[in-house]
């Protein structure tokens, strides 16, 4: 079971470029999400999605978009990068939103906007 | 607003010497309070759900409990391969910051 996968591991942008941050599960799950966690700030949600077509926004979603046109696959898009983007990006799935959905986490991606 | 907080940001323990980490939570109703272990360069690796006030799990060395502000995190006898950060997240959307807990040998 490969679970939640992430790609890139690691990446650098220059200010201003664009890139997509890809994830994919093979769990079936409705549910999947995108956060960004920095040193002092816990892990933040980006942007969610409760199904294939259906996506929201969370805590911090400015600066990114999120489309869902499969169950399987939730890519985030970084618009022009900024310096404050740089951060680790974890994706996660779950089966649901609801109590006694363990959400399960990808292995991350390091992103540095320089 | 839903907000958790979670206490002490580090903690240092000998081998075998337990203690317990502290989630203060405030909610309006709450659906799942989870507990996650997350290793330095990997993602959060899921641990518990609570539900109620009162209810309690237990895995190995680690025992979550649960009242109606704050769940506690319990580490019995711990060894150094349980050195990790340990998460907790309400509705499993809101994160606290974290507890890096170190034990040594």
């Amino acid at each position: 079971n490969a679970g939640v996968t992430q790609t890139p591991k690691f990446q650098v942008l220059k200010t201003g470029q664009s890139m997509t941050l890809q994830c994919a599960q093979d769990m079936n799950h409705e549910y999947m999400s995108w956060y960004r966690q920095d040193p002092g700030m816990g892990l933040r949600l980006i942007h969610y999605s409760v199904g294939a077509g259906i996506t929201d926004q969370g805590e911090v979603p400015n600066g990114y978009n999120v489309s869902r046109s499969t169950t399987e696959d939730f890519p985030l898009r970084l618009l022009s990068a900024a310096p404050s983007q740089t951060s680790v990006y974890f994706c996660a799935s779950s089966y649901g939103m609801s109590a006694g959905n363990t959400i399960y986490f990808g292995e991350g991606s390091w992103l540095t906007v320089v | 607003e839903d907000q958790v907080t979670q206490s002490p940001e580090a903690l240092r323990l000998q081998e075998g010497e337990s203690s317990s980490l502290n989630c203060s939570y405030t909610v309006s109703g709450l659906r799942g309070l989870f507990w996650y272990r997350q290793d330095p360069g990997k993602g959060p690796e899921f641990l518990f759900t609570l539900y109620s006030a009162g209810e309690e799990k237990e895995k190995e060395r680690l025992k979550a409990t649960l009242t109606k502000k704050e769940s506690f995190l319990h580490i019995t006898a711990p060894k150094p391969e349980d050195s990790a950060t340990y998460l907790c997240a309400v509705h499993a959307l809101v994160f606290g910051k974290g507890t890096r807990l170190s034990v040594i040998a």
